[in-house]
């Protein structure tokens, strides 16, 4: 499978824990996207990444989020001290820059905070 | 700020009805608008874009600027369409701006 890959698909935590989530992109795709995607809403875009260069961060990225994308490959989303607002499904993306721009979507790490 | 409004949490139709799933957006500049489709047990993938003008799966929609909508039509619906639809912006940056998601439920 090409396609970008999360882990892990599902990941249950107790409050106040930290949590981190990797992406995998689609080979050779330069950008890479974090949203979160809460029950009944679409996702909502938290940060990207232009190779290993943050580029955008929402607002709804708390002090206690924080993603890395070291060598412009794969991707972490850190989370610490988690709180029960943070149960939601993390959506990564990719896509190339030079191309037409389509994002393309993994599977979502599904997290459940106790 | 850019916003999208998908008005309707569920629409369902019957095999062979025309079918349209509403989206309205508002952003000052020029946007780009896409159509992303996720099928039961699925990723999220992209069904069209409005730049393109394709028409894919006999989906189509158009960008209609004035009304600020792009709205996803399909003559006659399947089975198989049936699926969550999320309409999303393109503003200034690459990031897209989802609407809330229509379920289309198409029924034998």
């Amino acid at each position: 499978d090409t396609g970008v890959s999360q882990n892990p698909r599902h990941k249950i935590t107790k409050r106040g824990q930290n949590v981190t989530f990797r992406c995998d992109p689609i080979s050779e795709h330069n950008r890479l996207y974090w949203y979160r995607q809460t029950l009944g809403q679409g996702p909502e875009f938290l940060t990207y990444f232009q190779n290993e260069a943050q580029l955008e961060k929402s607002r709804l990225l708390s002090d206690r989020f924080s993603a890395e994308r070291p060598k412009g490959s794969f991707s972490t989303l850190e989370i610490q001290r988690t709180e029960q607002g943070d149960s939601a499904m993390y959506l990564c993306a990719s896509s190339l820059v030079t191309g037409p721009d389509t994002q393309y979507f993994g599977p979502g790490t599904r997290l459940t905070v106790l | 700020a850019q916003r999208v409004t998908q008005p309707e949490k569920l629409l369902s139709v019957f095999k062979g009805a025309p079918v349209e799933l509403k989206c309205n957006y508002s952003y000052s500049g020029s946007p780009e608008l896409f159509w992303y489709v996720q099928y039961s047990r699925q990723r999220l993938q992209l069904l069209l874009r409005h730049i393109s003008r394709e028409s894919i799966k006999g989906f189509t929609a158009d960008l209609n600027k004035g009304e600020t909508s792009f709205h996803l039509k399909k003559p006659f619906a399947q089975e198989e369409d049936s699926a969550m639809y999320y309409c999303a912006l393109s503003g200034g940056y690459s990031t897209l701006t989802f609407g809330k998601g229509t379920m289309l439920l198409v029924s034998p």
